[in-house]
């Protein structure tokens, strides 16, 4: 069976500062990886994805991951964290049988 | 223009009464989920229908019960709430990937915040 951890529950960071969210999976064949990033009281948005091909994925907000199989890792990353980037982020692998199991998240602090 | 949308988005009840959550996208996709979200942030699927089919049912008390009149739709019904049912629950909808028993990325709606008292 699939499945996500991500070893960082919480993370704070100064705005302006690099950012990396860590991620490993577990899965038998070639995963469907994602990233979403869920604002307090919102829901899951997402952020980037990555299926095949090259194994540095470009996404929204200025956020990008590399997949690295020999790893099992789907790590984010941005090279300059907003105050707006504060919320919790969430890794995800598609599996068989169209499921979608998630990371127990990242929550992430920005200070001033 | 709302992808997936929920209603209602938040829902104050008493221990024992019933209640439906109601869930649709406009994406034309073919797979719809319910998610259960926990006071830690935990997101744990419930079920998950394929064209009105139910592929997923986890391990979820019977008195939880979807529905899905059209696959654009599937509701969420529950029977004699408890107060562990409090939590956030979430649909999402997402598309097959033809050949692959894959799907791409799920879009989620805003989210239901049921708090059972």
């Amino acid at each position: 069976a699939q499945s996500v951890t991500q070893p960082d529950i919480h993370i704070t960071v100064s705005e302006g500062a690099s950012l990396e969210l860590r991620c490993n999976y577990s899965y038998g064949a070639t995963p469907y990886l994602f990233w979403y990033v869920q604002s307090p009281g919102q829901g899951l948005q997402l952020l980037l994805k990555y299926f095949s091909g090259d194994t540095l994925v470009q996404g929204i907000k200025g956020f990008e991951a590399e997949f690295k199989r020999s790893q099992s890792s789907f790590n984010l990353r941005k090279p300059s964290v907003h105050w707006s980037d504060a919320a919790e982020y969430f890794c995800a692998v598609a599996g068989y049988g169209q499921n979608f199991v998630f990371g127990p998240g990242t929550r992430l602090s920005v200070l001033p | 223009d709302t992808a997936v949308s929920q209603t209602p988005k938040y829902l104050v009840t008493q221990m024992g009464n019933d209640k439906s959550i109601k869930c649709e996208q406009n994406l034309g996709h073919d797979t719809m989920y319910w998610y259960k979200q926990d006071s830690k942030k935990f997101l744990k699927i419930m079920f998950s229908y394929n064209n009105k089919e139910l592929i997923i049912n986890e391990t979820v008390p019977n008195r939880f019960s979807p529905k899905s009149p059209d696959k654009a739709h599937l509701n969420l019904h529950i029977n004699s709430l408890e107060l562990g049912d409090s939590a956030v629950y979430f649909c999402a909808s997402s598309e097959e990937v033809p050949g692959q028993g894959l799907n791409t990325e799920a879009f989620f709606g805003q989210g239901t915040r049921l708090t059972v008292v």
